[in-house]
């Protein structure tokens, strides 16, 4: 692995049910944050976390939730899957432990819910 | 509240040089962010400023100018790769990335 890693890289889902999305990196960084893109909005912060063991919300965490046990995995899940969450969701990370580190991101997932 | 403001979309010349502007308004201001994002693909980190003044790196440039909540990003020599969108993110008082939604750029030949 290099990098940042998603899965899955898309998912059709239908409504209501329960979806885990991860992500993994192996740059030993501290941080990693979950966005969504959605058209004609800027990406909005989720859930992030400053190191592991600690996690914190963001803009728009309603609906997700997000655990951090290790340094490198960041999943994100939705409890009960609802249409407005169709998004593209990007994981990110950043380094050694200066809050204007550079994020890097994950290729994304493309998640539709029906 | 907090708000960053950019172009939808700009159209450039191959070899022409292009200036993408960006306007912010966030609770304190730790820095300036841009990124390039190709279609389909991950953003990816092109400069950072915190402080007035610009910053060049090979074709690209970034300017700022913290007094009038303003930054732009230069792109010269443009080639058909340049084609993206470029997003602007304004870091806050908490550390957090406030972005803007991007401007496409599409370069004609």
């Amino acid at each position: 692995i290099a990098g940042i890693t998603q899965a899955p890289t898309s998912q059709i889902l239908a409504a209501g049910r329960r979806m885990t999305l991860r992500c993994t990196q192996d740059m030993r960084h501290n941080a990693m944050y979950w966005y969504r893109q959605d058209l004609g909005l800027g990406l909005r912060l989720i859930h992030y976390s400053n190191t592991a063991g600690t996690t914190g919300k963001g803009e728009v965490p309603d609906g997700y939730s997000v655990s951090r046990a290790n340094t490198d995995d960041f999943p994100l899940t939705l409890a009960s899957a609802v249409p407005s969450q169709t998004s593209v969701y990007f994981c990110a990370s950043s380094g050694s432990g200066t809050p204007t580190d550079t994020q890097y991101f994950g290729p994304g997932t493309r998640l539709t819910v029906l | 509240g907090q708000n960053i403001d950019q172009p939808t979309e700009m159209t450039a010349t191959e070899g022409a040089i292009v200036q993408i502007n960006c306007t912010y308004q966030t609770s304190g201001f730790n820095g300036l962010f841009w990124y390039q994002q190709h279609a389909g693909e991950a953003p990816t980190f092109l400069s950072y400023n915190v402080l007035d003044g610009l910053e060049e790196k090979g074709r690209f440039s970034s300017f700022l100018s913290r007094s009038k909540g303003y930054s732009y990003l230069l792109l010269k020599e443009l080639q058909m790769k340049d084609s993206a969108s470029y997003l602007c993110a304004a870091m806050d008082s908490n550390y957090q990335l406030i972005w803007g939604a991007g401007t496409k750029l599409i370069i004609k030949p």
